[in-house]
């Protein structure tokens, strides 16, 4: 079946640094999803990329979509201690439902 | 405010218990999904429902049921067949059946089964 593989696991970073996550997927897409789920909290939706090559921003992040569709990534500028949570990737093939990456934690220390 | 509710928030039940959790969507959503999260695991799907009377099994159906007797509900029940049912599950709705449609999530059940 469908496997999105997510790196890294865990990251720790400074306030003021910048910050990555990136999803690979086994099978080509037909899109992916971003979602952010704060600690305590349920995911909540923050994006969707169905071009090949796709680029799309949301003040301080920037998302990509592979030109294969089958690698994504979140990028996050100069990180706050707002975006404190676990980012979560999901893509689907065709009519299948969305398999979600097992997500990227991130901490921000002030 | 349109949303999904779940309930309760934390649930704990004896082994070989079947539990019952509740979900409910006032967005006029088609489509409801269950997923568990476990630690490290990110979300996994165990049931969707893409139209009141039908649904499917996701990847880890084992040990769970499902009914969709109404559009607005999506009750999962956890069964004694489920081997480690303890977990944080979360439902989740999208306006349409089709897999480019965001999800919108509940505030999760926390259960704990000892």
């Amino acid at each position: 079946g469908q496997q999105v593989m997510q790196i890294p696991q865990y990251q720790h970073v400074q306030e003021g640094e910048d910050f990555t996550t990136y999803c690979n997927s086994s099978t080509t897409l037909s899109n992916i999803q971003w979602y952010k789920q704060r600690p305590g909290g349920h995911p909540v939706f923050l994006i969707q990329l169905v071009k090949s090559g796709e680029v799309k921003k949301q003040k301080r992040l920037t998302f990509q979509f592979g030109e294969a569709k089958k690698n994504s990534s979140l990028h996050i500028t100069a990180t706050q201690t707002t975006d404190v949570g676990t980012y979560f990737c999901a893509g689907a093939s065709g009519y299948s439902t969305l398999t979600f990456g097992k997500g990227t934690m991130l901490l921000v220390s002030p | 405010d349109g949303g999904i509710t779940q309930s309760p928030k934390y649930l704990f039940r004896k082994e070989g218990q079947n539990v019952t959790l509740s979900c409910e969507q006032n967005l006029n959503h088609d489509a409801m999904y269950w997923y568990r999260q476990d630690p490290g695991q990110g979300l996994r799907l165990i049931y969707y429902s893409q139209i009141v009377n039908d649904f499917q099994k996701g990847d880890i159906a084992e040990g769970y049921s499902v009914s969709r007797e109404k559009k607005e509900s999506f009750p999962l029940t956890v069964t004694s067949a489920q081997k480690n049912p303890t977990a944080f599950y979360l439902c989740a709705s999208t306006r349409t059946a089709r897999t480019n449609s965001p999800l919108h999530f509940g505030n999760g059940t926390r259960l704990t089964v000892t």
